[in-house]
């Protein structure tokens, strides 16, 4: 298979941990996206890499979040400090033009 | 600034009738348009795309949509349900601002169940 894939698929962590998540694109495409989606709720935009150069972050992404993408292959996004409002699925894509292809998200559970 | 309205949260449909779902975008340029779907504990997966070529667009799975610029929507129709469509689904507008950017802005979703 050689889909969008994320690592873990879901995640139980305490308040005031931090909790790095992991996704690997399309080899071949070179941009890549983060979204947040709460239940209910459609996907929210959090940002985008073009290969390793991260190029919009939303306001939805607090000083708490970072993301990286070496080497533009596989991209993390770190949680840091987590808060029960952090709870939601954690999708990624990957896209070379105007399509993006998502993974089966990581879902993060804080207690 | 884009953003879209799907129309009704639910949606009940018998098996063999028509599914239609529909979504009205607000875009300050000339959009891309999109249909997802997501299965439960799952990712999404695109139906059918607009990009400015023929305003009827077929997709996977007998789903089809018409851009309809003077009305500024993009609803999501397929003739007959199967069982199988039960799942949720997602209008998306992305912006051509730049070459780079084409992040998408989601509607909040219109979950579809099909009655035997």
């Amino acid at each position: 298979d050689t889909g969008v894939s994320q690592d873990p698929r879901h995640k139980i962590t305490k308040r005031g941990q931090n909790v790095t998540f992991r996704c690997d694109p399309i080899s071949e495409h070179n941009r890549l996206y983060w979204y947040r989606q709460t239940l209910g709720q459609g996907p929210e935009f959090l940002t985008y890499f073009q290969n390793e150069a991260q190029l919009e972050k939303s306001r939805l992404l607090s000083d708490r979040f970072s993301a990286e993408r070496p080497k533009g292959s596989f991209s993390t996004l770190e949680i840091q400090r987590t808060e029960q409002g952090d709870s939601a699925m954690y999708l990624c894509a990957s896209g070379t033009g105007n399509e993006q292809y998502f993974g089966p998200g990581t879902r993060l559970t804080v207690t | 600034a884009q953003s879209v309205t799907q129309l009704g949260s639910h949606v009940s449909v018998s098996e063999g009738a028509l599914v239609l779902l529909r979504c009205n975008y607000s875009s300050s340029v000339p959009p891309y348009l999109f249909w997802y779907v997501q299965y439960p504990n799952q990712g999404l997966q695109l139906l059918l795309k607009y990009t400015s070529a023929a305003t009827l667009v077929k997709g996977i799975n007998g789903f089809e949509a018409e851009f309809k610029k003077s009305e500024t929507s993009f609803h999501l129709t397929k003739p007959s349900a199967h069982m199988s469509d039960a799942a949720e689904y997602f209008c998306a507008v992305s912006e051509r601002r730049s070459s780079n950017d084409y992040k998408l802005s989601f509607g909040a979703g219109t979950t579809v169940t099909v009655r035997a």
